[in-house]
């Protein structure tokens, strides 16, 4: 069983500025994939960023970039430049490399500020 | 090409009655997946549906099933609706069964209140 923990329910971030958005995890499984999605008002989840765990190194994806510890268990999101666009709900989730479900965080609310 | 598509888009009823939501996966894609996302809290997962058979399922009633269709798409039935049912109701797709690694696709969702 996964379990995903985000505890920063919201935060405000002035425009151009980069803000993290905290994900810690814990899992048995030995090989797992960890996501971050955002979610806009409109409801669609929208996929972000990907990170398995023997990847050597930090996933990017543009201004989006995750800081992946393994060893503390935490993959926190990295929006670099924040635009106004980027207001949105944002989750972390993650799966067992043999299972077929996403286990997802509560989210955290990214507001940011002109 | 097309994304991952539901319907209705937004949905009322009353307790007690029967609903039916509708997922149409993106083309090519075998795996459909259901989750329910209350209002303020991450989605929970309800089913993987892969070639047309029950692959998994969630901590969910027997009231929620589902069935997949010959060309992939999906149907999720809720029977004797219950106040705490209403949510958005998120379908994806992916390629395969097994996520590790393997982005799933999710669609725009269906709101559901229940009255």
């Amino acid at each position: 069983a996964q379990k995903i923990t985000q505890t920063q329910p919201g935060m405000f971030v002035q425009e151009k500025e980069a803000v993290t958005l905290d994900c810690t995890y814990d899992t048995s499984d030995p090989s797992y994939g960890l996501f971050w999605y955002k979610q806009p008002s409109s409801g669609e989840m929208i996929f972000l960023i990907y990170q398995g765990s023997y990847d050597q190194q930090n996933a990017t994806e543009g201004r989006y970039s995750l800081n992946f510890q393994k060893a503390r268990k935490s993959a926190n999101l990295v929006i670099s430049a924040s635009q106004l666009g980027d207001s949105a709900m944002y989750f972390c989730a993650m799966t067992g490399f043999n299972d077929y479900k996403l286990s997802f965080g509560a989210g955290t609310t990214v507001t940011v500020r002109a | 090409d097309a994304g991952v598509t539901q319907s209705p888009t937004h949905l009322i009823k009353t307790r007690g009655q029967h609903v039916t939501l509708r997922c149409s996966p993106i083309s090519g894609h075998k795996s459909v997946s259901w989750y329910q996302q209350v209002l303020g809290q991450g989605p929970q997962f309800i089913f993987q549906y892969y070639e047309k058979e029950e692959r998994g399922r969630g901590n969910f009633p027997d009231r929620f099933s589902a069935r997949q269709f010959p060309n992939y798409s999906s149907e999720l039935n809720v029977n004797a609706l219950l106040l705490g049912d209403s949510a958005l109701y998120l379908c994806a797709s992916s390629s395969d069964r097994l996520l590790g690694g393997v982005e799933q696709f999710f669609g725009p969702g269906t709101r559901l209140t229940v009255l």
